[in-house]
């Protein structure tokens, strides 16, 4: 049973252009979290969603980040016209089905975003 | 969000019982405490979550103070394998968890 996988595990990106991260949840989750890590800090929320539903975004930045979780696929957090301050780990986190109260989320490797 | 304090560093070491405070005199009545671990390079990993009674499972046992502001995570045999920065969370869920500076412990073979 795979656990959470993350691609890709680092990418660099030029100022201006876009990333897309991509997070296979679990086999049987159906809830999707995304967390940033900046460095020497916390991770910090930033949106949970279940298939082809944005639950709760209240950490997204309101500019040019986005995350879906469609029908069929990865989930997609995509971040537009990056920036240096975009330069964190990305990491996904899954649930299975149940309360989220009463379920431990399940957190993949990462993705390393660097932009010069 | 609850508060919460948990120390900066500790040591143990190794094939040593290790003891890891947190204080959350704020939570809230329906709040879990979960605890996470993050190796370095590695995203957090599930340790162990409770609510009011002491818990166990393989990893480790949560011992949970009778008015709920303050929680134990008792690792019973550290290892080199479990240096790791570790994370009190109290939380209504799976989702929105709030990752502090947690408490970075390290071991001694």
């Amino acid at each position: 049973n795979a656990g959470v996988m993350q691609n890709p595990r680092h990418l660099v990106r030029r100022r201006g252009q876009e990333a897309r991260l991509r997070c296979s949840p679990m086999k049987g989750h159906s809830h999707v979290y995304w967390y940033r890590q900046l460095p020497e800090e916390g991770l910090k929320f930033m949106v949970y969603l279940q298939k082809e539903n944005i639950i709760d975004e209240s950490g997204m930045p309101k500019e040019r980040f986005s995350a879906e979780f469609p029908k069929e696929g990865p989930s997609i957090l995509r971040i537009q016209q990056v920036v240096r301050g975009d330069s964190a780990a990305y990491f996904c986190a899954s649930s299975g089905p149940g309360q989220v109260s009463e379920t431990e989320a399940f957190f993949g490797q990462g993705t390393r975003l660097t932009v010069v | 969000d609850a508060k919460t304090t948990q120390p900066n560093s500790m040591e143990s070491n190794e094939e040593e019982p290790v003891h890891l405070p947190c204080n959350h005199s704020t939570i809230s009545g329906t709040d879990y405490i979960h605890w996470y671990r993050q190796l370095p390079s590695q995203g957090p990993e599930y340790v162990i979550h409770g609510l009011t009674s002491n818990v166990n499972n393989r990893m480790a046992s949560l011992a949970i103070a009778e008015d709920r502001k303050s929680s134990t995570l008792i690792l019973h045999r550290a290892t080199l394998r479990d240096a790791a920065v570790y994370y009190c969370i109290p939380g209504a869920g799976s989702y929105q968890l709030t990752f502090g500076k947690g408490t970075k412990l390290s071991v001694i073979p």
